[in-house]
């Protein structure tokens, strides 16, 4: 189905490991995002691409990094993981200029202990 | 910076009854689009109705429809004849029409539990 795939879907991380959550689309969108999700917090920016080869930082961005390695894929690196990014994380895209709202992927639950 | 705020942390209805969950955004665009996604236990994100500022008439979709006040900067959804498929957490979000800068910015969401 065509759509937003994340990988993967559960994980458990030690305080100061490192990984990467892929994002990959085939939608032929433009824009990529990716957002953590915490309990009464609602969904928050983490990063964005508005176009391949370009990041931007969101609202949330320490302790993150990103990259956009072609027009299908977005991924987010956790460098040096803290309890404080245990979370649900979405990675989603979209149309550029059109009305349509994002394509989410299924999502990520990262723990850190 | 755009703000959505949803101060309705959980609301609970009746099956087959009818349930408003509030919405409010503060911005300084005229033209901009607003959105309701609906979170079910499964986690995925799921749009719900979408609407464009610029258009007066309020969107609706089967049992969902909204209300949009612009001056008011008020964004309800209303979801009639309710269904015990519908529990889940509601997200109301706001999008400029900058071209390049299509973020959404979410409230923090609203519980809605089906009472049967």
């Amino acid at each position: 189905n065509a759509g937003v795939t994340q990988t993967p879907k559960f994980q458990v991380l030690k305080t100061g490991q490192s990984m990467t959550l892929q994002c990959a689309q085939d939608m032929n969108h433009n824009s990529m995002y990716w957002y953590r999700q915490d309990p009464g917090m609602g969904l928050r920016l983490i990063y964005y691409s508005a176009s391949e080869g370009t990041t931007d930082k969101g609202e949330v961005p320490n302790g993150y990094n990103v990259s956009r390695l072609n027009k299908r894929e977005f991924s987010l690196r956790l460098e040096s993981a803290a309890p404080s990014q245990t979370s649900v994380y979405f990675c989603a895209s979209s149309e550029r200029g059109r009305f349509y709202g994002y394509t989410f992927g299924s999502g990520t639950r990262l723990t850190v202990v | 910076a755009q703000t959505v705020t949803q101060s309705q942390p959980e609301m609970s209805v009746q099956e087959a009854e009818t349930v408003t969950l509030s919405c409010t955004y503060d911005t300084s665009e005229s033209d901009y689009y607003l959105f309701w996604y609906k979170q079910p236990p499964s986690r995925q994100m799921i749009l719900v109705i979408r609407q464009e500022a610029y258009k007066q008439q309020n969107a609706t979709e089967n049992r969902f429809s909204v209300n949009f006040q612009k001056a008011a900067k008020s964004f309800s959804l209303k979801i009639s004849d309710s269904q015990l498929g519908d529990a889940a957490m509601y997200f109301c979000a706001y999008r400029t029409t900058n071209f390049g800068n299509e973020k959404l910015t979410f409230g923090t969401g609203t519980r809605l539990t089906i009472i049967p």
